[in-house]
């Protein structure tokens, strides 16, 4: 299994619901990250995980939460969202590199396509 | 901060010509460098990397070239074909990989 799986492909929400995304791989890979890719723009980094712990935050607002529960799965949970932030949010994991955060090539998932009303 | 620089933003070329993309990047420190090819809809995916010991590196039509010292790499595609039109992305990172900076993007088309 060579694939990166996020749930759900497509998701509406409210500024006050509360909604998660998830993300799954089976590859053995213990860096996990997340990306936010707004139209026409490169991915942006939101967050990395390191062998199931947070390794960096770009200063991304309180109201993204991420998760890694295990070494396959990342989750981001997703609560009281302003419409700026409709994106698609891209998960990605590597090969655990020396320093833990991965060797290099990113393996991306299809995203999930978020719009916030 | 870390910066990546692409250029140009926008590529269109004829069926069988080459491409040139190019970027710069601002941290001394990286030392991989991967081009990732979205395609419409799609996620990216990586075409090509290249580590800072190395100059060069092709693969079939696409190589790419490192200059360390000026801190560009190029991304070279011969004998272009309309399924290579996409958005082309380069990348810097460095250490384990833990924060990889994408350039803004280059959109090639290219004209059957």
């Amino acid at each position: 299994d060579t694939e990166v799986t996020q749930t759900p492909k497509h998701l509406v929400m409210g500024m006050t619901n509360k909604k998660s995304l998830k993300c799954e791989q089976h590859m053995g890979h213990r860096a996990m990250y997340w990306y936010k890719q707004k139209a026409k723009k490169p991915p942006e980094l939101m967050f990395v995980y390191s062998y199931e712990k947070l390794s960096i935050n770009e200063s991304v607002p309180s109201r993204f939460s991420p998760e890694c529960p295990n070494s396959s799965l990342l989750n981001l949970h997703l609560h009281a969202l302003q419409p700026e932030d409709s994106a698609l949010y891209l998960c990605a994991s590597a090969r655990p590199g020396l320093a833990g955060g991965g060797t290099g090539e990113l393996f991306f998932g299809e995203g999930s396509r978020l719009t916030v009303l | 901060g870390e910066n990546v620089e692409q250029h140009p933003s926008t590529l269109s070329v004829q069926e069988g010509d080459s491409a040139v993309i190019k970027c710069t990047y601002s941290d001394s420190a990286s030392n991989y460098f991967p081009w990732y090819k979205q395609e419409l809809g799609k996620r990216p995916q990586l075409i090509i990397d290249i580590r800072s010991n190395v100059g060069e590196k092709k693969d079939q039509r696409i190589a790419v070239t490192l200059n360390k010292t000026a801190k560009h790499f190029s991304l070279h595609i011969t004998e272009t074909q309309p399924e290579d039109s996409a958005v082309y992305f380069c990348a810097a990172s460095r250490g384990g990989g833990f924060k990889t900076i994408f350039g803004a993007g280059t959109r090639l088309f290219v004209k059957a």
